[in-house]
């Protein structure tokens, strides 16, 4: 079965400081993809970044970076110069063939002005 | 482009009655999801169409769940006989998908239907 694993069930940092966010998956597939999906209090899921394993390159989107080991198979995300806005639930998401997300559990970030 | 919208945002049923929710997908979109997501947890997939057809289906719909999307454009989800496990954050989700192998389409989520079973 595809298993996505978050183990970071809560993080918090510092406003403008770095945080990662760990999230590693197995899977079988050769060709998939990853995302990392931001989730606010009460508020709906949208897309932070993915990444597509057929590429070496590690996605970035401004202050969003992810380090994409595929024979380890970890997809961490980083987050640059935290900021008060990004304090969410974090969800990491593998996909692959019939194209249904699965999710890991979460990890809820906490930005501490 | 408005997004993906669902109706209603919250419902409160009673054990035992049917309920019914409704996705519109991003106007273009081709793809249609089902996720939910109970508290604390990540969404887990339920059904998926492309187009008006239903391709896939998981264990978690059991009979008492269907869904259609009749004319490939808005979902619905129907809970019959509902179960106080049923509560839940109902998710929908759209994508194009262009046909190529090697493609996959991000998949944008509405804000979802909250339904608490009494």
């Amino acid at each position: 079965a595809q298993t996505v694993t978050q183990s970071q069930p809560e993080m918090s940092v510092q406003e403008a400081e770095t945080v990662t966010l760990s999230c590693t998956y197995d899977t079988s597939e050769s060709d998939y993809y990853l995302f990392w999906y931001k989730q606010p209090p009460s508020r709906q899921m949208i897309l932070v970044i993915r990444q597509e394993a057929y590429k070496q390159q590690n996605a970035t989107e401004n202050r969003f970076s992810v380090n994409f080991q595929k024979a380890a198979k970890s997809f961490s995300l980083k987050i640059s110069d935290s900021q008060l806005g990004d304090a969410a639930m974090y969800f990491c998401a593998h996909v692959w063939g019939a194209q249904k997300l699965v999710f890991g559990q979460g990890t809820r970030l906490t930005i501490n002005p | 482009d408005t997004g993906v919208s669902q109706d209603p945002r919250h419902k409160i049923t009673k054990r035992g009655q049917n309920v019914t929710f409704r996705c519109d997908p991003i106007s273009e979109h081709n793809r249609l999801y089902w996720y939910r997501q109970t508290l604390g947890q990540g969404p887990e997939f339920l059904t998926y169409f492309q187009n008006e057809a239903q391709l896939e289906k998981s264990r978690l719909l059991s009979d008492r769940f269907s869904a259609e999307r009749p004319k490939g454009s808005f979902s619905t989800l129907e809970i019959q006989r509902t179960e106080q496990g049923d509560s839940a954050m109902y998710l929908c989700a759209s994508s194009l998908d262009r046909g190529s192998e090697a493609s996959q389409e991000t998949q944008y989520f509405g804000p979802g239907t909250r339904l608490l079973v009494l």
